[in-house]
């Protein structure tokens, strides 16, 4: 089993719809959760983390997490042609580390 | 808002010499810096944990012969590929940790795309 687990996808939606990513990991004991967007052919970057079980909303983003279940999501409303990327989880580690998942590809269709 | 610099973007070099790549935080000191490998199509792959001053930790099945750290400073880590293959060729990114203090947050750079020839 992956430590970090994400459906690959495709996922495509379309726009103005709300994309729903998601994310599984296997340490019981991680503290801290990310989603990373990355375009096709450049180095990721941070959408959001969270550390709290519940939602954290930014904007169109809002990301889930749900501890006892080993769970996290990320939500985007009215989704974009832009939004079109792949969507990476990643889960801290105590030793500072972080663990990605496969990442998931979305395409949003205009 | 944070900025990790990565250069160079891209590098072409023949089989058999050595390429240096260079990442920098700009506006924060990085207490860890981390390099990984990306193929086509393929995930993330952690190569090596840096923290100034002291010898890089490198993930299992990554050769700390061929692939040298170096992290001379809170705002510089290097990483250069010895003797350069053909199956070598890959994007490599960095990523600094220490802009979100408390934080395990990444500020990634943009990368180099190594093809050797």
């Amino acid at each position: 089993q992956k430590e970090v687990e994400q459906n690959s996808g495709p996922l495509s939606v379309p726009e103005g719809a709300i994309a729903s990513l998601n994310c599984t990991y296997s340490d019981r004991g991680s503290q801290s959760f990310f989603w990373y967007r990355q375009y096709s052919g450049k180095s990721p970057e941070l959408i959001m983390f969270i550390y709290s079980n519940g939602d954290k909303e930014d904007g169109r983003f809002t990301a889930q997490l749900n501890k006892a279940s080993q769970y996290v999501s990320l939500l985007i409303r009215d989704s974009q042609p832009s939004d079109s990327a792949t969507y990476l989880c990643a889960v801290g580690t105590n030793a500072g580390k972080s663990t990605f998942g496969d990442g998931t590809t979305l395409t949003v269709k205009p | 808002g944070a900025v990790v610099s990565q250069h160079p973007s891209w590098v072409i070099c023949k089989s058999g010499t050595s390429v240096k790549i260079e990442c920098r935080s700009l506006d924060f000191q990085a207490t860890t810096m981390f390099w990984y490998r990306q193929f086509p199509k393929q995930s993330l792959m952690l190569m090596a944990t840096s923290n100034e001053g002291s010898k890089a930790t490198y993930e299992q099945g990554v050769e700390k012969d061929k692939f040298l750290i170096n992290h001379a400073s809170l705002t510089l880590s290097t990483l250069t590929v010895t003797s350069a293959h053909p199956e070598d060729s890959s994007f490599y990114i960095c990523s600094a940790q220490g802009a979100v203090s408390g934080a395990n947050v990444l500020t990634f750079g943009a990368g180099s795309r190594l093809t050797v020839l």
